[in-house]
């Protein structure tokens, strides 16, 4: 089944303690994407790459680091988390059309509570 | 004038009737442009992508007006299951990976 999976799905972590959401998708997808939603902001794009060892900033970057090894993993690592970073994480992931991504398909999501 | 921008709703419509949403983008040169829908606490799943002809699925059309600069998606006959948020998705065109959302326009089908 094609499909893009996230872990873990739910955690609650405290300030400062570093930790690592796994993104993995069995699609052969080049493009792959973070975001974080928020009540009132809607979904944001924290990083995103267009292919293996291509990572780029999206709009909310900062506080996070991604890495871009293989072409199914995009993990979403917080080196020092705050309570500014509870949110509900969303992974995706799409072929290209061109420099552009296509339809992108999305993770279950990861809610994360830093205290 | 905001990169993507929705009217948040919500829309409270009838079984059978017609809805539309516009949705306005600031930037003339962007290139990719979807609808999504997202179920309460639920994962975005693509509805269209929306091409420059317009396009259409069954109850759903996605229309693109450059000159406007707005997408609009109209879904006739609405069905209950139809109530969700829908969000509009624009490219960003310095760096075509960079996808803005809409806030979304929150839909609800009453019986």
């Amino acid at each position: 089944e094609a499909q893009v999976t996230q872990n873990p799905r739910y955690l609650i972590t405290v300030t400062g303690k570093k930790l690592t959401v796994t993104c993995s998708q069995n699609m052969n997808h080049e493009y792959m994407s973070w975001y974080r939603q928020d009540p009132g902001l809607g979904l944001r794009q924290i990083y995103y790459s267009m292919n293996v060892e291509v990572t780029d900033k999206g709009d909310v970057p900062e506080g996070y680091k991604v890495s871009r090894k293989e072409k199914r993993n995009f993990p979403l690592i917080l080196e020092s988390p705050s309570p500014n970073q509870t949110s509900l994480y969303f992974c995706a992931s799409s072929f290209r059309q061109g420099p552009s991504p296509y339809e992108q398909y999305f993770g279950p999501g990861t809610r994360l509570t830093v205290t | 004038r905001k990169e993507v921008e929705q009217d948040p709703g919500p829309f409270n419509v009838p079984e059978g009737a017609t809805v539309a949403f516009n949705c306005t983008y600031s930037n003339s040169a962007s290139q990719s442009f979807f609808w999504y829908r997202q179920d309460c606490r639920k994962e975005p799943k693509l509805l269209m992508s929306v091409y420059s002809s317009g396009n259409e699925d069954g109850r759903f059309t996605a229309q693109l007006n450059r000159a406007s600069q707005y997408i609009s998606l109209l879904i006739r006959d609405s069905k209950l299951s139809d109530s969700a948020t829908y969000l509009c998705v624009v490219n960003r065109v310095r760096s075509q990976g960079n996808l803005i959302f809409g806030k979304g326009t929150k839909l609800s089908v009453k019986p």
